[in-house]
Parts: structure tokens; C-alpha cells; sequence
């Protein structure tokens, strides 16, 4: 059974803050999706990635696939970036599916 | 267009109303799938057609039924809900080349059942 876990459940930090979001994942998952949602929206995909560092703006995330981690991290974080993040594990090739993670809600502070 | 639009935003609907939800995109997507999500919850699949052929979540009652007109269009129908049917419902769409496979989720209809 594919499993996705992510730390922590909850984050609170201040305006400019480093903020990392972690994400761990069974064997049988190939790639990694970064999903966000602000309250009461629907959901946006930050990244996909199934090898090494991707970066957009001031989002970066990683994966290890040797180790099965991912991490998403946010530099100089402002109160916009306030929402739930969730890591989704990818599997089962032409029965693709995804693997969802509890996810993180994040509050920036001014 | 990297976008899946979903209509409408919200319903609100009683328990012995019929109406659909609609889904629609215009990337060439061949897979397209219905998520429930309930507050503070992660989504769960609900349906999933990949080239016009459906996959079910056993788990998810008759009330909801899928339709697949065309490969851009993706309709859910709804009939004698319950209020605990209460939920965003998402709308994804998932690109078939270039692996990994990364899927575009629509706004969502967020359905009140009352």
C-alpha cells in the first residue's frame, strides 16, 4: 500500500521566516507532487518532481529518492504563503494514481 | 491554456434535487478525475477516465455518477445526496507524456446538501 507522510501538521512562523515542510513516502511512488490550498480554495500544483532540486521564485523543493524524502521550502515567507501544503506521492503507471498526504497548514505572521 | 475550469462555484441543493457538476480542459489531457474533499481533509478519489475508459472508487455510492462525453469534458451527476455529501468536489485533468505525470486540478464546486 502506498503511504505518504508529512511533517509537521501544523507551522507557525513570522513574516521572512525560512520555513522547510517535510514528506516521506513508501517504495511503489515514483514522483512527488507539492500541492497548495488557501482556505476554502481549490488546489494549485507547485512542483512535480521525481529527481534532484526544482525552484520557483521563492519556492524550492527537493527530493531524495534513495532515501524516499521530499521537502518543500519557502524563503523570506510572507502572510500570502498562509495555506495547506500537501506532498502527493505518484504510482502505478498507466494506473496512475496519487497518494495524498494529510498535509501541512502553514501561518505566516506579519 | 494549462487550465481545468469547473462549473459551477458552489450549489446548494436538497436531497431530492438532480444536478451535474462540470469539468472541462483544452490541454489534450486523456485522464481526467472527480476528487471529494471534506474540510481539513485531503482529497479523495472518487473517479477516474484515462482514454474514455472508467475507473471507480468502490467506496463511492450510486448517488454519484460519472459521464464522459468527449475527452475535454468531464460531468458528475448527482441524485438524492445526503448532507453528508457536503464537500469541494475537484475536477483534475493529467497530462500522458513526458513522465512523471503531473496532474492540474480545477477550482473546485464547493456542494452544500441540504
Amino acid at each position: 500500500k502506498n503511504e505518504v507522510e508529512q511533517s509537521p501538521q501544523n507551522l507557525t512562523a513570522q513574516e521572512g521566516e525560512f520555513i522547510t515542510i517535510n514528506c516521506s513516502y513508501s517504495v511503489g511512488i515514483s514522483a512527488l507532487h507539492w500541492l497548495q490550498q488557501h482556505p476554502g480554495g481549490g488546489i494549485v500544483s507547485l512542483f512535480m518532481l521525481s529527481s534532484g532540486k526544482k525552484k520557483h521564485g521563492r519556492l524550492i523543493a527537493t527530493i531524495n529518492i534513495q532515501e524516499k524524502h521530499s521537502s518543500l521550502h519557502i524563503t523570506a515567507s510572507h502572510p500570502r504563503d498562509s495555506a495547506v501544503y500537501i506532498c502527493a506521492g505518484c504510482s502505478g503507471g498507466s494506473n496512475y494514481k496519487l497518494t495524498f498526504g494529510k498535509g501541512t497548514l502553514l501561518t505566516v505572521n506579519p | 491554456d494549462t487550465e481545468v475550469t469547473q462549473t459551477p462555484k458552489h450549489l446548494v441543493m436538497g436531497m431530492t434535487n438532480k444536478k451535474s457538476l462540470k469539468c472541462e480542459q483544452h490541454m489534450g489531457h486523456r485522464a481526467m478525475y472527480w476528487y471529494k474533499q471534506k474540510a481539513k481533509k485531503p482529497p479523495e478519489l472518487m473517479f477516474v477516465y484515462s482514454y474514455e475508459k472508467l475507473s471507480i472508487n468502490e467506496s463511492v455510492p450510486s448517488r454519484f455518477s460519472p459521464e464522459c462525453p468527449n475527452s475535454s469534458l468531464l460531468n458528475l451527476h448527482l441524485h438524492a445526496l445526503q448532507p453528508e455529501d457536503s464537500a469541494l468536489y475537484l475536477c483534475a485533468s493529467r497530462r500522458n507524456v513526458g513522465l512523471p505525470y503531473e496532474q492540474y486540478f480545477g477550482p473546485g464546486t464547493r456542494l452544500t446538501v441540504t
